[in-house]
């Protein structure tokens, strides 16, 4: 079992609809990740928030809106997705962003949310 | 530039033996080394790491070695399961950016019966 818990597990909109994607840890990890995954590839860092706060945003397109209500949650919205959109998305968390070396901070991640645009 | 190689798209592998899986990477900066092992339908899971300062981390029937001067890593299994079968995914970060994860393009290991 996942510490990581995606909700929905599978994903179907049509262009024009408006839907959310939701991700719950409770590890007391501080920072939280979003990602895309494309069939036999690695994951694509979308955006990084570290306490509550957006630290990276990896020149996402606007139609994807990520939210952090509180550190156990992060949602991302989206509206007006593309085809090409499709894909895994993973959500992943760690304890912190800050490192120091030989300390050992591994994302863990859920078990995505399998998105298909219409 | 591909930053972290996996050349072997698949390995096949006995059950009961040892599987050895390579990475290399070029950039002699990378702090920190990870393997994931990922199931089809779900995301990756976590299994060792090892951070530039060492040479060798054990957990369980899992070791990672690193190799500095060869810019090399490997993740041995011992034994292989049936379990064991999955896409193994080697990453690396740097200390100051450690959420960046510079990942390969993955390994498929079949364990066979």
């Amino acid at each position: 079992d996942t510490e990581v818990t995606q909700t929905p597990k599978h994903l179907v909109m049509g262009m024009t609809n408006k839907k959310s994607l939701k991700c719950e840890q409770h590890m007391g990890h501080r920072a939280m990740y979003w990602y895309k995954q494309k069939a036999k590839k690695p994951p694509e860092l979308m955006f990084v928030y570290s306490y509550e706060k957006l630290s990276i945003n990896e020149s996402v397109p606007s139609r994807f809106s990520p939210e952090c209500p509180n550190s156990s949650l992060l949602n991302l919205h989206l509206h007006a997705l593309q085809p090409e959109d499709s894909a895994l998305y993973l959500c992943a968390s760690s304890l912190s962003l800050g490192s120091r070396l030989g300390s050992n901070q591994p994302q863990h991640f859920g078990d995505g949310t399998r998105l298909s645009i219409l | 530039d591909q930053q972290v190689k996996q050349n072997s798209p698949s390995l096949s592998v006995q059950e009961g033996r040892i599987s050895i899986l390579n990475c290399d990477y070029t950039n002699s900066m990378f702090d920190y080394f990870l393997w994931y092992k990922k199931y089809p339908a779900e995301g990756p899971t976590f299994l060792i790491s090892i951070s530039s300062i060492k040479d060798k981390n054990e957990d369980g029937r899992f070791t990672v070695f690193l190799n500095k001067s060869a810019k090399h890593l490997s993740l041995h299994i011992v034994p292989s399961q049936p379990g064991d079968s999955a896409v193994y995914f080697c990453a690396a970060s740097f200390l100051d950016s450690n959420y960046q994860l510079i990942w390969g393009a993955g390994t498929k290991l079949i364990i066979k019966p």
